[in-house]
């Protein structure tokens, strides 16, 4: 099954602020919206931001979710050192009827 | 507090057979979709399956129609994954996962299935 399209890696500075990309297609990203998860090494997964855009509680203000036509994006703004982590996008393909996960991005604070 | 509680996993030869479960709490767990996870070693996430909230519904990736087969005990609050006919690259970690809107608002730690003889 065709995943999403995340670029492996990322690296920013301290402060700066970092944009993650995460590419589908009309049947998943651009029709069902796609959710972010964050994961440190060793631990599971956890969600950033829902399909809809949305922050569970407890998430940083500093993370926000959009996404453009087949095209979804995290940005992260004041990077900081517990942000270096790997982000996957996730997104309900309904031609598949399946989940499908982007590839992961490593975001590396410099 | 929501809870997902991992268990099963372990050393199978090929072509071997492992049951998974998924203990939940903290939350109403028969009105929940529930999904199973996994991430080979050093890899990225991979969905395996889903169910709806009565059991009703499931869906499988590619890779493991026909081999895995998952279900739910509403009653125990459990989630299950049923793996026959295993191969080397099923090894990974296995995560449940609940869904409220999107997959994964809420995941077990994980527990490992290794297949090598």
């Amino acid at each position: 099954q065709a995943g999403l399209t995340q670029p492996p890696s990322v690296s920013k500075g301290l402060r700066q602020t970092a944009t993650l990309t995460c590419t589908g297609n009309s049947n998943n990203v651009g029709n069902q919206g796609a959710a972010w998860l964050q994961q440190h090494q060793g631990h599971p997964p956890k969600l950033l931001s829902d399909r809809n855009n949305n922050r569970p509680s407890g998430i940083s203000e500093r993370l926000s979710a959009s996404r453009s036509g087949n095209t979804a994006s995290l940005t992260i703004t004041g990077l900081q050192p517990e942000d270096e982590a790997d982000y996957y996008c996730s997104a309900w393909d309904s031609s598949l009827s399946a989940w499908v996960f982007g590839g992961g991005t490593k975001l590396t604070v410099l | 507090e929501v809870q997902l509680v991992e268990s099963g996993g372990g050393l199978v030869q090929p072509g071997g057979s492992l049951r998974l479960s998924c203990a939940a709490s903290g939350f109403a767990f028969s009105t929940y979709w529930m999904h199973w996870v996994r991430q080979a070693p050093g890899k990225g996430l991979v969905w395996v399956s889903h169910i709806n909230s009565d059991g009703s519904i499931t869906n499988y990736a590619d890779s493991v129609k026909g081999r895995f087969t998952i279900s739910r005990d509403n009653a125990k609050n459990t989630l299950y994954l049923q793996m026959n006919s295993l191969r080397a690259e099923d090894t990974a970690v296995y995560y449940c996962a609940r869904e409220d809107n999107s997959l994964g608002d809420y995941w077990g730690q994980g527990t490992l299935v290794t297949v090598s003889s």
